[in-house]
Parts: structure tokens; C-alpha cells; sequence
């Protein structure tokens, strides 16, 4: 089946030490976004990828970044996390831009 | 003014009930309608998608737009307990990305 993985799905790093989150698809769409979820709350943007071109969202920490080395595969890094990074990650697709998003399962992270 | 606005609930309703769940949003440029269910530590699961002003029915499901008030509504007939999560609105211009709402939570009463 056409899906959406990510891996880990379950995450704990120490305070400061990096750490990669991975997304996959066999979709083959071209956008890819990554959403930060806190409890409670909506999904919040970080960035997307069109094909390769990269779209941070303004108020995005430097303390993220994004890698999309091909079409299936795109990577969050978090370069030193805070406890305040602690929150579900959600990798999603699109065919285009405009059009319905598909989730992967998460990863939550826990930054101790 | 926020962008997209729900009720954050508890909504709760008896099983067998009506659920009514609510969006309002603030850009009259929005084009695309989206209605996503997700339970607790789970990722969101598309249910609808609406367009056009009007309803669109989908199994037990109906989207409603109305795009001159700004509102969008999703009804759950019969809903079951396994209906028992948070809904989330989003909303979207052409070409640009998607703006979610807080989610309601809907609580289905056995």
C-alpha cells in the first residue's frame, strides 16, 4: 500500500544532543512538510519541501533543518534540542501544492 | 483574530446522536476545506475534503460549506464511541499550505 512511514516512532534524546528524524513515502507526490505537535494543540508548520526547492516557515527555530535527499526521503534535525522541543512530529504529503495532505503515524520526541 | 477557529469542547453526545462540529475562518480566499480526525497520540486521518458551497456526503459523514458566512461544519450521523477524538479543521488558498484549527474533541457516550 502507498503510505507515508516514519521512523523512529518513538524518540528520546538528551538535552542538546542532536538527533534525525526520517520520513519516507511511496506516493511518489511531490511536496513533503513537517508539522511540530504539542499537546493539545494543532499541528504546527516548520517547513515543506516542493521537489527540492525548501520552504521555511518564518517563525521556524535555526534550530531546525531539513534534508531531502530524493523524492521518498526527507529528514528533520534538530541540532540541539530543549526540553521545549518535546512534541509529536509529523511528516506529511501532497500530490501538489492545494492539495490533500497525508499523514505518516509520528514520532514523538522526548528530550530529557 | 485567529485564522481558524473551533470549539475546543469536550463536545459530548450519546451514541446514536448527531454530532455538529464547527470552523469558522478568517481569509475569504480560502479555496479547499479539509476535515481530519485524530485520536489520541495518533497522526491525523484525512475523513473530507469540500470544495464548493453546499454538503458532501460521505457514509455517515457531511461536510457543509458555506463560504459567504465562513463556516464549515462536519456532521457525524449515528456516531459510535470509536467516533471519540479530536477534529481538526483546515483550511487552505490556493497554492499555499494548510491552516489547521485547535481541533475539537468529541466524546461519544456509550
Amino acid at each position: 500500500d502507498a503510505m507515508v512511514i516514519q521512523n523512529p516512532r518513538y524518540q528520546v534524546t538528551q538535552f542538546g544532543k542532536p538527533v534525525t528524524l526520517s520520513c519516507s513515502q511511496t506516493l511518489n507526490h511531490n511536496v513533503m512538510y513537517w508539522y511540530q505537535q504539542k499537546s493539545s494543540q494543532a499541528p504546527k508548520l516548520l517547513f515543506h519541501y516542493y521537489d527540492k526547492d525548501f520552504n521555511n516557515e518564518a517563525d521556524t527555530p535555526d534550530n531546525f533543518q531539513s534534508r531531502r535527499p530524493n523524492t521518498s526521503f526527507c529528514f528533520l534535525d534538530i541540532r540541539s534540542p530543549g526540553l521545549g522541543d518535546a512534541a509529536m512530529y509529523l511528516c506529511a504529503t501532497s500530490r501538489d501544492h492545494g492539495e490533500t495532505q497525508y499523514f505518516g503515524p509520528g514520532t514523538r520526541l522526548l528530550v530529557l | 483574530q485567529k485564522e481558524v477557529e473551533q470549539n475546543s469542547g469536550p463536545l459530548s453526545v450519546p451514541e446514536g446522536a448527531i454530532a455538529s462540529l464547527n470552523c469558522t475562518y478568517s481569509d475569504r480566499g480560502s479555496q479547499s476545506f479539509f476535515w481530519y480526525r485524530q485520536y489520541s497520540g495518533k497522526s491525523p486521518e484525512l475523513i473530507m475534503s469540500i470544495y464548493s458551497n453546499g454538503d458532501k456526503e460521505d457514509g455517515r459523514f457531511t461536510a457543509q460549506l458555506n463560504k459567504a458566512s465562513q463556516y464549515v461544519s462536519l456532521l457525524i450521523r449515528d456516531s459510535q464511541p470509536s467516533d471519540s477524538a479530536t477534529y481538526l479543521c483546515a483550511v487552505m488558498r490556493h497554492g499555499q499550505n494548510f491552516v489547521f484549527g485547535p481541533g475539537t474533541r468529541l466524546s461519544v457516550l456509550p
